[in-house]
């Protein structure tokens, strides 16, 4: 089946650096969501993607939906102690194929005052 | 506005024991899902409701059921815990099964089989 790998796994950063994560399948997918994880709570919908080449912005958080429908990347740009998490790529697979969503192993975030 | 409500938090389940994980939404969602987090293997679907009325298999769904029980209330069942249960447990619902419906996630159940 449709499998999604995220990379890196982990990261740990100082304060006030940047940060880069992306996912990469051999399939294509009509969406691209991340999603963050707080610890103790369920994930929150970060950014969503729904066309190919799209570049979307949301406060210091920038994707990008692959021109090849099958990659995505997440930039956070001057990280601050709050962006810690996990945080997880997801890809809706086409009609055709099911439209399921299918989700990255997530990278965990930790940074250092 | 409570959005996704799972209970229980926390179980710890013997071997064999059964028990029901029960989830609401309040943000009159037409589509319900059951996901189980484990380390290093992200969220994977384990049953699925795109409307009220129906139900279907995600990707790992052996070991357990559901009941869409109205619009609200999505619950899912472990009729015999096993060990490779124990897991994080999250519901989510979205207005409907389609691309542009974004999941939206409860605070998950945190189940333990020993």
């Amino acid at each position: 089946g449709q499998q999604l790998n995220q990379s890196p796994q982990s990261m740990f950063i100082q304060e006030g650096e940047d940060v880069s994560m992306n996912c990469t399948s051999s399939s294509i997918f009509n969406t691209w969501l991340w999603y963050k994880q707080d610890p103790g709570e369920g994930p929150v919908l970060l950014i969503a993607l729904y066309k190919a080449g799209e570049l979307t912005s949301n406060g210091r958080l920038t994707a990008q939906f692959g021109i090849t429908r099958k990659d995505s990347f997440l930039n956070i740009s001057a990280s601050i102690p709050s962006d810690v998490g996990i945080y997880f790529c997801a890809g809706q697979t086409p009609y055709n194929q099911g439209g399921k969503l299918i989700f990255g192993q997530g990278t965990e975030l930790s940074v250092k005052p | 506005n409570a959005g996704v409500t799972q209970t229980p938090k926390f179980q710890v389940l013997k071997t064999g024991q059964s028990m029901t994980l029960q989830c609401a939404q309040d943000m009159n969602h037409n589509s319900m899902y059951w996901y189980r987090q484990d380390p290093g293997m992200g969220l994977r679907l384990i049953y699925y409701s795109a409307s009220e009325g129906t139900t279907d298999k995600g990707e790992v769904p052996n070991g357990y059921n559901v009941s869409r029980l109205n619009k609200r209330e999505f619950s899912l069942r472990l009729e015999s815990a096993a060990p490779s249960q124990t897991s994080v447990y999250f519901c989510a619902s979205s207005e409907e099964s389609s691309y542009n419906s974004p999941l939206h996630f409860g605070n998950g159940t945190r189940l333990t089989v020993t």
